[in-house]
């Protein structure tokens, strides 16, 4: 079936300019994450999703960076007047309801690179 | 969540198994051990996750100690396209987010 998808695979862009970063995930799954990865660096946490609101934004590094999420479907990660050190490969991941017993693990999108000039 | 540790490189013979280890000293009662692979240019791909029990599946074994801090991902017979960073994550049930803590993981070199 039909994984995590996102968009645009890759964005240039120019330092000031803004950018939306697009997640569509696993139909079906409540839950929505996003992470950033630096280059040669570990993954970020960001913001998680449960429906449609944003229990935990506490990985957000700055109020230039927000996202939504509606329908419990599509999520934009939106950062405003981008800067150099905002170049980064962005991944969103889903998963479904919360079971404990089944685990609930995330499934990946292959992530947006943006990188800032 | 509590904090992993893992060694940051380790190789191994393409057809031999894989024995990748991760230390949890600290893991709660309520918190499973999960296990992530992340090939360049990839996002994470789910392996296996486990509470207490010895866990397996099409990609590989889980193996806890008894006393729950630590636990070795066994690929049982390794291929070049197993060469990744390996990720073992100590992840909590309840709260607001459930979302996973990744470190810096282990980066498996399988050699031909």
């Amino acid at each position: 079936g039909a994984g995590v998808s996102q968009s645009p695979s890759n964005k240039v862009t120019e330092k000031g300019k803004d950018v939306e970063l697009r997640c569509d995930p696993i139909s079906g799954h409540t839950a929505l994450y996003w992470y950033r990865q630096r280059l040669g660096q570990g993954l970020e946490f960001l913001i998680y999703f449960q429906g449609n609101s944003a229990p935990d934004k506490s990985g957000l590094p700055s109020d230039r960076f927000s996202a939504e999420r509606t329908g419990e479907s599509v999520s934009t990660l939106t950062i405003q007047r981008t800067q150099q050190e905002d170049s980064a490969v962005y991944l969103c991941a889903s998963s479904p309801q919360m079971s404990v017993r089944f685990g609930s693990p995330l499934h990946f999108g292959n992530g947006t690179r943006l990188t800032v000039t | 969540d509590a904090k992993t540790t893992q060694p940051p490189s380790m190789d191994c013979a393409e057809g031999r198994a894989a024995n990748l280890p991760c230390n949890h000293s600290t893991i709660s009662g309520n918190e499973y051990v999960y296990w992530y692979r992340q090939i360049h240019s990839q996002g994470p791909q789910y392996i296996i996750h486990g509470l207490k029990n010895n866990e397996t599946n099409e990609m590989a074994s889980l193996i806890i100690t008894e006393d729950r801090k630590s636990s070795t991902l066994i690929l049982p017979h390794a291929t070049l396209r197993d060469t990744a960073v390996y990720y073992c994550i100590a992840r909590g049930y309840g709260g607001a987010t459930n979302k996973l803590i990744f470190g810096t993981g282990t980066l498996l070199a399988v050699q031909p």
